[in-house]
């Protein structure tokens, strides 16, 4: 069945990098869409963007341009997150997920604290 | 970049009938924006419930049924039940990019 699995939960500094991984398996990494999503506590889900895992083609929301980085490593079966310039407000629960057949599966997310 | 809007919180007593709504600050939500409603409950992933605006899954309860209302897109409870108590969120597709809605806190009391 389809599983992504993420990388365990960070602690950063204001204005360092964190980089989270979702490791599919189940299902073909190159055959689909892998989405970020990100929730801060007590906020809306947040779409951050896609990678096309077949092509490596990106399209990132413009609240991220420029600070995020989704990346795929087709060998390994994993996508990945990376996200610049850390602030407070980016303390969230980060998710990857996956759309199939009108199901999203979701990885069981990653918790990154930006905290001085 | 597009704003979906939801009620905040929405309260239904027990056997009731509610209906959550998601908005679109472009303009009418159609079967175009493709659209989605989870449910989520503290702790867990979000659920999909309905997926392009009608469609239900397997795991779907009947009692659940989406709809496209009035330019907005409706997720519609009848009989609520207690377990029904969650965070509903919508979601709409604009050219391949995702927006949430803000969750609608439903309560059933």
């Amino acid at each position: 069945q389809v599983q992504l699995v993420q990388s365990g939960a960070e602690v950063k500094q204001p204005g360092a990098s964190v980089k989270v991984s979702c490791k599919a398996s189940g299902y073909t990494l190159t055959r689909y869409r892998l989405h970020w999503v990100r929730q801060a506590p007590g906020q809306r889900l947040e779409w951050m963007g896609y990678i096309n895992s077949d092509s490596g083609q990106t399209a990132y929301s413009q609240t991220f341009q420029g600070r995020l980085t989704i990346t795929r490593d087709t060998s390994a079966s994993t996508a990945y997150l990376e996200l610049n310039s850390l602030r407070s407000e980016d303390t969230a629960l980060y998710y990857c997920t996956i759309q199939i057949g009108g199901n999203l599966y979701w990885g069981q997310g990653t918790l990154v604290t930006v905290s001085s | 970049q597009a704003v979906v809007t939801q009620e905040p919180s929405l309260t239904v007593s027990p056997g009731g009938t509610v209906t959550l709504t998601c908005g679109s600050s472009t303009g009418a939500v159609t079967s175009g924006h493709w659209p989605y409603w989870f449910q989520q409950k503290p702790g867990q992933v979000p659920r999909t419930l309905v997926y392009d605006a009608t469609s239900r899954h397997p795991w779907t309860p009947a009692r659940f049924s989406g709809s496209l209302l009035g330019g907005k897109a409706a997720l519609t409870l009848s009989g609520a039940q207690p377990e029904d108590e969650a965070v509903y969120h919508c979601l709409l597709s604009y050219n391949s990019a995702w927006v949430f809605g803000g969750g609608t806190k439903l309560t059933v009391l």
